[in-house]
């Protein structure tokens, strides 16, 4: 039973415009959430989080919005560089226990 | 700051043979995590402790698979017997497991395992 969904397996973006990752739950009890990212041969590194208290948390080139009522998050990535071509994968957690992730989205952002 | 250590990095053994991995997670945290990465897919968790008791193990197998974390540090993952479905990266993570809404994982690079 997959409670966290990632539906684009990839995604492809030029260089200087904005990437948009999606991501969408089921599971309501879920508040808050995280998203990594992941470069071949290497573990997933920590990106932004945001807990249902809130509905967008900003990082510099990273925002990550929350829709509660869709059960749905996505992130920004604006401007898109060369460097940011990796797996994503949004995790979901109920009080920061027990993370599910989804399958994950390849972004690959063309100079 | 030491990361999560994994090792090894690589492992090929053959069915019915059995496999540990060995994780020492960040020095002070209290949680440590074992996710399972089949190719394609995301990180599944297989088992997660709070310093060294289960917290949850409800998706292990557990007819093969053993974890165990003594003294709260460090971790092994056993898998005896090994079946060609378990080919994939096992992950480990750590995290301070303190306040809820600013819990991270830090993972390390994982072991990638091969079953013939």
């Amino acid at each position: 039973d997959q409670q966290v969904k990632q539906n684009s397996p990839s995604l492809s973006v030029q260089e200087g415009r904005i990437s948009i990752l999606n991501c969408d739950y089921t599971n309501s009890m879920f508040d808050y959430f995280l998203w990594y990212k992941k470069y071949p041969a290497e573990g997933p590194t920590f990106l932004i989080s945001i807990s249902s208290i809130k509905d967008k948390n900003e990082d510099g080139r990273f925002t990550v919005f929350l829709n509660k009522s869709a059960k749905h998050l996505s992130l920004h990535i604006v401007p898109s560089q060369p460097g940011d071509s990796a797996v994503y994968f949004c995790a979901a957690s109920v009080s920061g226990n027990q993370f599910y992730f989804g399958t994950g989205t390849s972004l690959t952002v063309i100079p | 700051e030491a990361g999560v250590a994994q090792s090894p990095r690589y492992k090929i053994i053959e069915k019915r043979q059995s496999v540990a991995f060995w994780c020492n997670p960040i020095s002070g945290h209290a949680t440590l995590y074992w996710y399972q990465q089949i190719l394609g897919q995301g990180p599944k968790l297989l088992i997660q402790f709070q310093n060294n008791g289960v917290v949850d193990d409800s998706q292990l197998p557990k007819d093969r698979f053993s974890a165990e974390r003594l003294k709260g540090v460090d971790s092994t993952l056993k898998i005896q017997p090994a079946k060609l479905e378990d080919s994939a990266v096992y992950l480990c993570a750590s995290s301070l497991g303190q306040t809820k809404w600013s819990e991270k994982l830090f993972f390390g690079s994982g072991t990638q395992l091969s079953v013939l």
